[in-house]
């Protein structure tokens, strides 16, 4: 079964800095992979999504890579603000219709 | 345009009460996903649908849960006779194919008495 972990837990870091999130997974025949952010009390909102033949994904200040061989993905976010704090969760997709997820990185940026 | 919505946002129920949540995806989204949240908890797939094809129950923990997408539009998951440990947040999804992002609803929050 996949297993997608996600470390840190909980990251706290003042404005401005750069930070990055891991995921890593166990299964590497995955379909895609997506980065979502989940603000507290709220769905979840899509940041990038990679597919399987792809190394990487830009959108903004963030920048998502996927190395499938290793079974890991790094999200990458320059000059944090303030409304960057949510929690980031990943997801794998394998084939057939199941999404596995992390339990999340919760992300607090300190003005 | 709208996105996916949940009804209702916030369920309260004692323990063997049946109880249903509702999902409305997306307008001309063919798939359409349902996951549970429990606390500190990732998300926990619990069925799939895909256009007209049978369903993904494979994430459905007991048979209390169930699940029905009527004209490929709308769904409701029912649980049955709730117990405690069903308390978490329900989210639903929708997307145009397994090539698409997912974009969620805003979720039910169930908590079971």
């Amino acid at each position: 079964k996949q297993e997608v972990t996600q470390i840190p837990a909980a990251l706290s870091v003042p404005e401005g800095e750069n930070l990055v999130l891991n995921c890593s997974f166990t299964d590497s025949a995955i379909y895609n992979l997506q980065w979502f952010r989940q603000d507290p009390g709220k769905g979840l909102t899509s940041l990038l999504l990679i597919q399987s033949s792809q190394r990487e994904q830009t959108s903004g200040r963030l920048n998502a890579s996927l190395d499938k061989s290793s079974g890991r993905s790094t999200l990458y976010i320059a000059a944090s603000q303030p409304g960057d704090s949510a929690t980031y969760l990943c997801a794998v997709k394998i084939g057939g219709n199941q999404f596995y997820f992390g339990t999340g990185t919760s992300l607090t940026v300190i003005p | 345009g709208a996105g996916v919505s949940q009804s209702p946002s916030n369920k309260v129920t004692e323990k063997g009460k049946d109880v249903e949540l509702r999902c409305d995806p997306i307008s001309g989204h063919t798939a359409l996903y349902w996951y549970r949240q429990s606390l500190g908890q990732g998300l926990e797939f619990l069925i799939y649908f895909q256009g007209n094809s049978a369903p993904d129950k494979s994430g459905l923990p007991s048979d209390r849960f169930s699940a029905e997408r009527t004209g490929g539009s709308v769904s409701t998951l029912t649980i049955q006779r709730t117990q405690q440990e069903d308390s978490a947040v329900y989210l639903c999804a929708s997307n145009r194919g397994h090539v698409d992002t997912q974009y969620f609803g805003p979720g039910t929050r169930l908590t079971v008495l």
